[in-house]
């Protein structure tokens, strides 16, 4: 496995709280993104980043924020959380550079689940 | 827009049939396709790409530009096979972003 980890594994919290999740990678990738886990809808991005303090948003980011102060981490809050949010979350880490090094590695996930 | 769908949820052969993940997708140019895999209690990882035209533990996948498919394949299917697959395509733009289809859960039984 590509050295990305991620904490908390499992996450369990009430609705309206704040919740940060870390990804934190060893491979010195340029690229993180972090993705989440639904029956029916398969992987959908939320957010990336493409350096040090440079993030974009991805295809479901509305209630969730990022930021990446350090080339090895990549954290992803929910200012608030929702039920709605309950989901697996995936890091995945890329040196893309062009075609042939754009293969993502992902991290282990992390299970949450808003009561 | 672009667009990957994988149109089964769930796949479900007997070990030694020939298996089928159907994907399509929209895009346009020369897309470059990818399938990843996530085992059980594993992480999700790469299988295979089309610009390698590798056969990866007995799986291809050949591009169809014309039914703007990419199938995945094997003849003869493991039940070490079982897994979910996930068909990926790149998004426009050089930032190494993938869009994925909803995913397949493949099931091989003994």
């Amino acid at each position: 496995d590509a050295g990305i980890t991620q904490s908390p594994r499992h996450k369990v919290t009430e609705t309206g709280t704040p919740v940060t999740l870390r990804c934190h990678q060893t491979e010195n990738h340029r690229y993180m993104y972090w993705y989440r886990q639904d029956p029916g809808h398969g992987l959908r991005l939320i957010h990336y980043s493409y350096g040090v303090k440079d993030t974009d948003k991805g295809e479901v980011s509305d209630g969730y924020s990022v930021s990446r102060s350090k080339t090895e981490d990549f954290l992803l809050t929910l200012e608030s959380a929702t039920s709605s949010q309950t989901s697996v979350y995936f890091c995945a880490i890329s040196e893309y550079r062009d075609i042939g090094t754009d293969t993502q590695y992902f991290g282990p996930g992390t299970r949450l689940t808003v009561l | 827009a672009q667009r990957v769908t994988q149109p089964e949820k769930l796949l479900s052969v007997f070990k030694g049939a020939p298996v089928e993940l159907k994907c399509n997708y929209s895009y346009s140019g020369s897309p470059e396709l990818f399938w990843y895999v996530q085992y059980s209690r594993q992480r999700l990882q790469l299988l295979l790409r089309h610009i390698s035209r590798e056969s990866i533990k007995g799986f291809t996948a050949d591009l169809n530009k014309g039914e703007t498919s990419f199938h995945l394949k094997k003849p003869f299917a493991q039940e070490e096979d079982s897994a979910m697959y996930y068909c990926a395509l790149p998004c426009s733009g050089n930032t190494g972003k993938l869009i994925f289809g909803q995913g397949t859960t493949l099931q091989v039984k003994p």
